[in-house]
């Protein structure tokens, strides 16, 4: 069965670059969530997205900002890095009005 | 997790029965899920409950939800070195974005 495909699946960026990461929800998906989990922590959720339109919002910097294609794909844009962005970021899809969310591998970054 | 708290770590003798317990505070939750992380991997869903249900099995898994504590445990009877790893409790408000508890090391040693 498809999964949820996250790419690139690590990256390594120095310090005030910009970074693009990119989610393919399994198909027929049209909710997209993004999360943050920081080393030895629980992932945290940044942002969802519906049908295109973003849908809610967690802690995710004003640096950070995503979008939902027309494919349903997702991209998440993260601008001025820090050290402290270093991270795994989860994607996950769902269908409407399902409660469970499909969790791809996580691309891991690593901001030196 | 500041609204999901669970205890660190575990650690249990190969064979034995694990709980991993779970407390959150949002009692309008409806639905909550146990999730477990290997290391460097993804999450892999192992179950879930709806808040209108008590307890739910699912092969060497027991979910047991008291909603008045707003307690959550999982029970995994015979407990496999394959069983160690992170396990994270997880609240939604319906269909909403979840939050995860603070996670639980689970250790067994043989």
């Amino acid at each position: 069965a498809a999964g949820v495909i996250q790419s690139p699946r690590h990256l390594i960026k120095e310090k005030r670059e910009t970074a693009t990461l990119k989610c393919y929800p399994i198909p027929r998906h049209d909710t997209v969530y993004w999360y943050q989990q920081g080393p030895g922590q629980d992932p945290q959720f940044l942002i969802s997205f519906y049908e295109k339109m973003q849908s809610d919002k967690g802690s995710i910097p004003d640096r950070f900002s995503a979008q939902q294609f027309s494919d349903y794909h997702s991209e998440l844009n993260m601008s001025s890095l820090e050290l402290g962005d270093s991270a795994l970021y989860f994607c996950a899809s769902s269908p409407t009005g399902y409660n469970e969310q499909f969790f791809g591998p996580g691309t891991r970054l690593t901001v030196l | 997790g500041e609204d999901v708290e669970q205890s660190l770590f575990l650690s249990v003798r190969e064979g034995d029965s694990s709980v991993i317990n779970c407390t959150y505070t949002d009692s309008s939750s409806t639905y909550l899920y146990w999730y477990k992380q290997e290391p460097g991997a993804g999450l892999q869903l192992l179950t879930y409950i709806f808040s209108n249900m008590d307890m739910k099995q699912d092969q060497r898994l027991t979910v047991l939800l008291n909603k008045k504590d707003k307690h959550l445990s999982l029970r995994i009877a015979d407990t496999q070195t394959g069983d160690s790893a992170i396990y994270f409790c997880a609240e939604s408000i319906h269909t909403d974005k979840l939050i995860f508890g603070t996670g639980t090391r689970l250790q067994v040693f043989p």
